[in-house]
């Protein structure tokens, strides 16, 4: 079964500190994606990788494709930061979707 | 910067009744999608679109729903007879080529009585 795990669930930081958020999947994929989706619902996507690292102002991602891991991390952490970072994967092939996980709240507190 | 619409922003209906979620994709993008959000719940695919026709449908994806790419900008998802379960929020996306980024607008609640 095609399942992307998210740890923590939950997660509360104080403003400064720096956050990792992680992802594990079950099977090989085409890319991978981290997206944050704020109160009210709208997705943003924030990054797709399928190798190596990228980085986006205080936001990094990695990946580790051998051990079907990937991290989004958050430097300097805000307030503003406050969502939910849900991560998606792409299987590739004959298919298009994505498959999400449960996502990550996190709460940045001043 | 181009982006995805969707309307209406909430929906509210009556158990059996039909209803027309909009969509207007970014304007050079290819493939569309329907993702849903049951309150709660995680995101979960519908549908995919690409070249007028379905490339791919989940298992939720029945009978009961439709979509249509009716005039070259609008990308509906109809609903035929709307049931409780129903409810969710529902997210159009737009990529521009297979396994490429996808770009989410901002959801139309539906809520069905």
């Amino acid at each position: 079964k095609n399942e992307v795990e998210q740890s923590p669930q939950n997660l509360t930081a104080q403003e400064g500190e720096f956050i990792t958020i992680n992802c594990s999947y079950s099977v090989g994929i085409s890319a991978l994606h981290w997206l944050q989706q704020h109160p009210g619902g709208g997705i943003v996507s924030l990054f797709m990788l399928s190798s190596g690292k990228k980085k986006h102002g205080r936001l990094i991602a990695t990946i580790n494709i051998q051990e079907k891991h990937s991290s989004l991390h958050i430097t300097a952490s805000h307030p503003r930061d406050s969502a939910v970072y849900i991560c998606a994967v792409d299987y590739g092939g004959a298919t298009n979707k994505l498959i999400f996980g449960t996502g990550t709240l996190l709460a940045v507190q001043p | 910067e181009p982006e995805v619409t969707q309307t209406p922003s909430h929906q509210v209906t009556q158990m059996g009744q039909e209803v027309i979620l909009r969509c207007v994709p970014i304007s050079n993008h290819l493939y569309f999608y329907w993702y849903r959000q049951i309150l709660g719940q995680k995101v979960e695919f519908l549908v995919s679109f690409y070249n007028n026709e379905i490339s791919e449908k989940s298992e939720i994806f029945d009978d009961q729903f439709s979509v249509e790419r009716p005039d070259g900008s609008n990308f509906t998802l109809k609903i035929r007879s709307t049931k409780l379960e129903d409810s969710a929020m529902y997210f159009c996306a737009s990529s521009l080529g297979r396994n490429n980024e996808q770009f989410f607008g901002p959801g139309t609640r539906l809520t069905v009585l």
